[in-house]
């Protein structure tokens, strides 16, 4: 069984930073792209980072930009994201997510998620 | 980068019904990269469809993806009570998106 265990979320001021985690297992992690994507209290579902098989290939949304760095330990099973200079708007759900494949890259399976806040 | 705007935003059907949303691209999908994703409160999303019509593993068959180009539709042929949720689309591939969402609701 695919599972994803995301870790990690908390309040935190602006301007601060903080890393996410997320655990895999039920599938051969290093075979597989994985993202990010996040849920703001309420609203739509927004993409924020994307790393290939081998973290020869990485993707970012406009928003984060800059701030955010995508990584990965195949040897751990483990996605992180480094998330810097954070904003009120970066308040959201963050989701792990597993890419099917290079040749039809949808999204399979999410995790539950980890609430991050960034508040003052 | 390609937007998604689905319609209606909130559909108010009754069980045993048939529900019809429609996500329209700005641009045209290649490779039939758009997928259906299902999300009920406290939950994260789960997959549908995928390839525009493909029904992910263990999705019942009264979910059907159709269309092509710029204009895409996912059909609940009979809503069961479960069925009530928010629906999501997304663009795969370089640059994902997603559209807004549209919530079914009980009539």
């Amino acid at each position: 069984e695919v599972q994803l265990v995301e870790s990690g979320g908390g309040l935190v001021r602006p301007g601060g930073s903080l890393t996410l985690s997320c655990l895999a297992s039920g599938f051969t992690f290093s075979s597989h792209a994985m993202h990010w994507v996040r849920q703001a209290p309420g609203k739509g579902l927004e993409f924020v980072s994307g790393i290939s098989f081998n973290g020869g290939d990485i993707s970012y949304g406009d928003s984060v930009k800059g701030r955010f760095t995508i990584s990965r330990d195949n040897y751990k099973r483990t996605l992180f994201l480094q998330m810097t200079s954070l904003r009120p708007e970066d308040t959201a759900v963050y989701y792990c997510v597993k890419e099917w494949s290079s040749w039809s890259p949808y999204f399979d399976y999410w995790g539950q998620g980890t609430l991050l806040t960034v508040s003052s | 980068e390609i937007v998604l705007r689905q319609s209606p935003g909130t559909l108010s059907v009754s069980p045993g019904e048939r529900a019809t949303l429609s996500c329209r691209a700005s641009q045209s999908i290649n490779n039939n990269y758009l997928a259906w994703y299902q999300q009920k409160p406290g939950q994260a999303p789960r997959l549908l469809i995928y390839d525009v019509s493909s029904r992910a593993t263990g999705i019942p068959d009264r979910f059907s993806g159709s269309g092509s180009g710029t204009d895409f539709t996912l059909t609940i042929s009979r809503l069961e009570p479960e069925d009530f949720a928010v629906y999501y689309c997304q663009r795969y591939g370089a640059s994902p998106t997603f559209g807004q969402g549209t919530k079914v609701d009980f009539k």
